[in-house]
């Protein structure tokens, strides 16, 4: 079956350093790949996605590329902020077609210390 | 705000309780999701409708029913639940075609069984 595997946190980075998050998936066939971010009492929230191959995607200065070849999205960011610290999941959705549940990695909470 | 509500947003309940959850979306979508989502755990996904019709049931006990009565409302109706079945519980709505894998999450509602 899918299965999602991302590092695990919390962590802790001071203001403006540079981010990664690592994220590795196994699927059948050619997955879409998601983030998503999860505030403080709040529900989950799309941040980027990609739907295929060498595709990045990119929000809030926020990327991931899509690597077929290292099953891998992982997130980057060049210089995070205090209000980046979230929980971040990494996700996918198989390739069967219709309404289908996304696959969540654990989450990884991430702190940014002024 | 992503145009899913979900109430209430805090429960509290007996083993011996039933309650309901209820989400509601606004986005015009016609497929809605139930999640779990548990502390040090992915989140899981229980239930899929799509044009009002379950798609997916990831083997939820029975003590978890849905009912999804339109396209815009689900609930998810609890029955004698357990103390692990504590956790914050997700509702999603997308489209079934198209941009559908782009799922919108409601805020959650914490459930507490005692």
């Amino acid at each position: 079956g899918n299965s999602v595997t991302q590092m695990e946190g919390p962590v802790t980075l001071s203001e403006e350093a540079f981010l990664t998050i690592n994220c590795t998936y196994t699927a059948t066939g050619y997955p879409s790949l998601f983030w998503y971010v999860q505030y403080p009492g709040e529900g989950l929230q799309l941040l980027l996605k990609a739907t295929k191959a060498d595709d990045k995607g990119s929000n809030k200065g926020f990327e991931a590329t899509y690597r077929k070849e290292t099953t891998s999205f992982h997130l980057e960011k060049g210089s995070v902020q205090v209000s980046d610290s979230a929980v971040y999941f990494c996700a996918l959705r198989g390739t069967g077609g219709g309404a289908d549940g996304l696959t969540f990695g654990k989450g990884t909470h991430l702190i940014i210390q002024p | 705000e992503t145009g899913v509500t979900q109430t209430p947003r805090h429960l509290v309940m007996g083993m011996t309780n039933k309650k309901s959850l209820k989400c509601e979306q606004h986005l015009g979508h016609n497929a809605m999701y139930w999640y779990k989502q548990s502390a040090k755990k992915p989140l899981e996904l229980m239930f899929v409708y799509s044009l009002e019709e379950r798609v997916e049931n990831n083997s939820v006990p029975s003590r978890f029913s849905p009912e999804c009565p339109n396209s815009s409302h689900l609930f998810l109706h609890l029955h004698t639940l357990q103390p692990e079945d504590s956790a914050l519980y997700l509702c999603a709505s997308s489209v079934s075609q198209g941009d559908w894998e782009t799922q919108y999450f409601g805020p959650g509602t914490r459930l507490l069984v005692l």
